[in-house]
């Protein structure tokens, strides 16, 4: 019930694209789902988060859009660049366990020019 | 800022051996967590410490791990003996408050652990 499962494990767009992942959850108890993007060699960063009160975030090209009922949110990256090309990882936790996030498998992104 | 400093960035030891990974999380954050990243397993929880006490070490695969805090800007991850399967990405992340909302999970860069 802890478990956050992200798909695709690999995806490739072309520049300009849009680019979606997605991510679903068990457990209802989750309050605060953030994304983490990260290039090779270094460590995640966060991109993006949002709290299940709303059912979408914008902040430039990076949309989330978060469907309670199905237990399911998702990542739209918009205008897709080289430069958006890394691994991304859903996450989620509880207010319980703030500081317990649960990460999803991640997927590689690749934006080919 | 520095961001959360990690040491040695690589690591290569034969199995058996003694492995110690070290932390220095960002100044002012009160909150410290140790990941393990793999192909296999993604990116896992292994502790975290809240004012350099340990919350939640039910992460940790066994008690061949050890973790500790011995102040707000150090903490170190051993590994005694080391094994082959204990080959990964070590991730140190540093927070303020009790993470979550509003206290983002600041990552480090990593130490890539190999165990021959």
């Amino acid at each position: 019930q802890q478990q956050v499962k992200q798909s695709p494990q690999s995806l490739i767009v072309q520049k300009g694209g849009i680019s979606i992942i997605n991510c679903a959850y068990e457990n209802t108890a989750f309050d605060y789902f953030p994304w983490y993007q990260q290039f090779p060699g270094k460590g995640p960063a966060l991109l993006i988060a949002i709290r299940p009160d709303v059912s979408e975030k914008k902040e430039g090209r990076f949309t989330i859009s978060f469907n309670k009922s199905a237990k399911q949110f998702s990542l739209h990256i918009m205008d897709s660049q080289p430069g958006d090309s890394a691994t991304y990882f859903c996450a989620a936790s509880d207010e319980e366990g703030a500081q317990k996030l649960v990460f999803g498998q991640g997927t590689r992104l690749t934006i080919n020019p | 800022d520095a961001g959360v400093i990690q040491s040695p960035r690589h690591e290569v030891t034969e199995m058996g051996q003694e492995v110690t990974l070290r932390c220095k999380p960002i100044s002012g954050h009160n909150s410290l967590f140790w990941y393990r990243q793999t192909m296999m397993r993604g990116l896992e929880l292994l502790i975290y410490f809240n004012n350099n006490v340990p919350i939640d070490d039910s992460g940790m695969p066994e008690d061949r791990f050890s973790a500790k805090m011995p102040n707000a800007s150090f903490s170190t991850l051993k590994i005694q003996p080391s094994e082959p399967r204990d080959s990964a990405v070590y991730f140190c992340a540093s927070s303020r408050g009790h993470g979550g909302p509003g206290n983002e999970q600041f990552f480090g860069p990593g130490t890539r652990l190999t165990v021959l």
